[in-house]
This record gives structure tokens, sequence and C-alpha cells, in this order.
């Protein structure tokens, strides 16, 4: 099974910083991969898909790079309202695994 | 508009049984894949399974195998996580979350359905 790595694991920043979150697959994945936001509470909220794309009515601020092994969720000025968790998730096979997380807290 | 709706919270004793459920309306139900999340408290999202309701071909991850059942009623366009002998440790909340495709994101989810399971 395909095994996916988050990194850093929590992440300190300041309003208007950019920001980048990066995840591994065990293997290649093409560009099988999905970004996801949540909130205390809440269901996750899809952000980008197939690794670069960008789901209808999130804000431009977040892209997504990579193919194969290595991806990227770039926040480019980082807001209040973005202050989340963020999961990484393969979708190259049906076990789809998610990415351990990765906390935006406040600095 | 894609909904998914779950059933509401549970209190269960160790050893009992549950099933919970996940009614999608407003798409196609037989030809989204839908699939169950587990997060426990303070963790991370763990995927634990997909069903296709149009065939009822079903996929488990390798941790939840032979520990949950996953099933559909594509009759009344409802997805069910089914445990047979619960454990404390089952204790989370899980969420259905719904693939137009294989090569499909998950795009839409559940709000989530709390099982706490305790003596």
């Amino acid at each position: 099974d395909i095994q996916m790595t988050q990194s850093p694991s929590t992440l300190s920043a300041s309003v208007g910083d950019r920001v980048t979150i990066t995840c591994r697959a065990s293997q290649s994945i093409s560009s099988w991969l999905a970004w996801y936001q949540q909130k205390p509470g809440k269901a996750p909220k899809l952000l980008i898909y197939k690794a670069s794309s960008l789901e209808s009515g999130v804000p431009s601020r977040f892209s997504g790079s990579g193919s194969g092994t290595e991806f990227t969720l770039t926040i480019s000025s980082l807001q209040p309202d973005d202050f989340a968790t963020y999961y990484c998730q393969q979708y190259n096979t049906l076990i789809r695994a998610f990415g351990q997380g990765t906390k935006v807290e406040i600095k | 508009e894609v909904q998914l709706v779950q059933s509401g919270a549970e209190v269960k004793k160790p050893g009992e049984s549950l099933k919970i459920s996940c009614k999608g309306s407003g798409y196609s139900f037989s030809n989204y894949w839908i699939g169950w999340v587990r997060q426990m408290t303070g963790k991370g999202l763990e995927w634990m399974g997909i069903i296709y309701p149009g065939d009822s071909d079903t996929r488990y991850s390798p941790s939840f195998q032979g520990q949950v059942t996953i099933s559909v009623d594509k009759s009344i366009s409802t997805a069910y996580l089914q445990w047979s002998s619960l454990k404390a440790s089952d204790t989370a909340v899980y969420y259905c979350a719904s693939a137009q495709s294989m090569a499909a994101a998950v795009g839409y989810w559940g709000q989530g359905t709390l099982v706490t399971v305790s003596s």
C-alpha cells in the first residue's frame, strides 16, 4: 500500500506569511493527489485536486504543485481563516491514504 | 446540491454491535464511490475503505480489513459502516465521503458521526 508522509507536522506562522507544506508518497502516484483543510469539529474541505487544480470557490492564494512522489501545498499570503490542519491524500489507488496532517498555528 | 447526511451520535458498550449510515442526495448515488474515514480524538484522518454503490465493489485498508463492514442499499441511497463487536479503541468520529469516480478526489463529505464506546 502507498504511504503518505507530510512535513512539517506543525507550522507556526504569521498573517501574511508564505507557507509551504510538503507531502511525499512511498511510490509514484502521478498527479493523483488532493489537499484538504480541516478546522476543529468540521469535516475536511477539498482545496486542491490532481496535485495542482484549484477546487471551485477556493481562494487563489492556495496552490499545489508536484508529481510522482513529491508534492507541495503553498499558501501565498496566510490569512486568519487559514489557521487549520491540512492533509494530503493520494487517490492513485482505491486505498486512499492520507498524510499525517500539518497544523498551521498562529505565531 | 450534493449532500451526505450521516446518522447521529452513538454511545455503546464494548462488545456491542453498531451500524451507522450515510444518506446521499442531489446526485446519482449509484455512480459515485463512497468512502469512510476515521478520526480519533485529536488525531489525523484515516482511510478505512470504499464502496461503489452500483455493484457493491468494496475495498478495505489493511488496518480495517476484518474489523468493520462497509455496505450500501442503493434503493434508499444509503451507505453503512458496521461493527459486530465494538472496542473502546473504536471511539472516534467517522466521516463518509464521496468521489465522482476512481480518478476523482473526494469532494463531498458528511458531517461526521461520533461513536463513543465505553463501559
